[in-house]
């Protein structure tokens, strides 16, 4: 079984320029989660979707993030315009149900905004 | 507000020696007590899970302890190994959100040789 899959592993873009991260989560997992790790700080939740659709968008920092999932596969999170405080390692999660199956996470995308 | 706090930021203890990684959390409304290890470079993986209707729980040299009355948790690592060396993070969440997660700050364990 393939893991959940991120793309770009890193991202370096300047101030006030755009960046879109992808997930693919494990097929055939409904539930698709998006974190985010600020330095040294707590890994925070961001956004879940449950198919297509957003369950809950409580964690999303601002309107300059927007977050997509069309088709309930793979996810995009857009970051525009990026500032510097957006810098950190966002990860992203899958799993099949709301109960008791554990999350998968990818191996994250590091940004860093300059 | 953080609800989950976890200590220490960082441990080194020798090979064989016994890690403890506290953890203490405010909503008692919290079910489900996830314990995740990430290597550099890597995701978060599930390494073990606790309820709140046992006080521990044991897979193999990991052990979770539980203490309803006084919201806490703690990880325990039996005759730790450099393997071992990570990053391992605390969580909480409440059973009816599932991957909702609120983690803890993360502890960088060192196992010397």
């Amino acid at each position: 079984e393939a893991g959940v899959t991120q793309f770009p592993s890193h991202s370096v873009i300047e101030k006030g320029q755009t960046v879109t991260l992808r997930c693919d989560p494990i097929s055939g997992h409904d539930n698709l989660y998006w974190y985010r790790r600020v330095m040294g700080k707590e890994i925070k939740f961001l956004l879940h979707f449950v198919k297509e659709s957003k369950q809950d968008e409580s964690g999303m920092p601002n309107n300059r993030f927007l977050a997509e999932r069309t088709g309930g596969t793979y996810s995009t999170l857009k970051v525009q315009p990026a500032e510097l405080e957006d810098s950190g390692v966002y990860f992203c999660a899958s799993s099949q149900d709301l109960r008791g199956s554990p999350l998968h996470f990818g191996n994250g995308t590091r940004l860093t905004v300059t | 507000q953080q609800q989950v706090k976890q200590s220490p930021q960082s441990l080194i203890v020798q090979k064989g020696g016994i890690s403890i990684i506290n953890c203490a959390y405010e909503n008692t409304a919290f079910d489900y007590f996830p314990w995740y290890q990430q290597f550099p470079g890597k995701g978060p993986a599930l390494l073990i899970a606790i309820r709140p209707d046992v006080s521990e729980k044991k897979e193999g040299r990991f052990t979770i302890s539980f203490n309803k009355s006084a919201k806490q948790f703690s990880l325990h690592i039996m005759d730790s190994q450099p393997g071992d060396s990570a990053t391992y993070f605390c969580a909480a969440t409440k059973n009816n959100q599932g991957g909702k997660l609120i983690f803890g700050q993360g502890t960088e364990l060192s196992v010397k040789p």
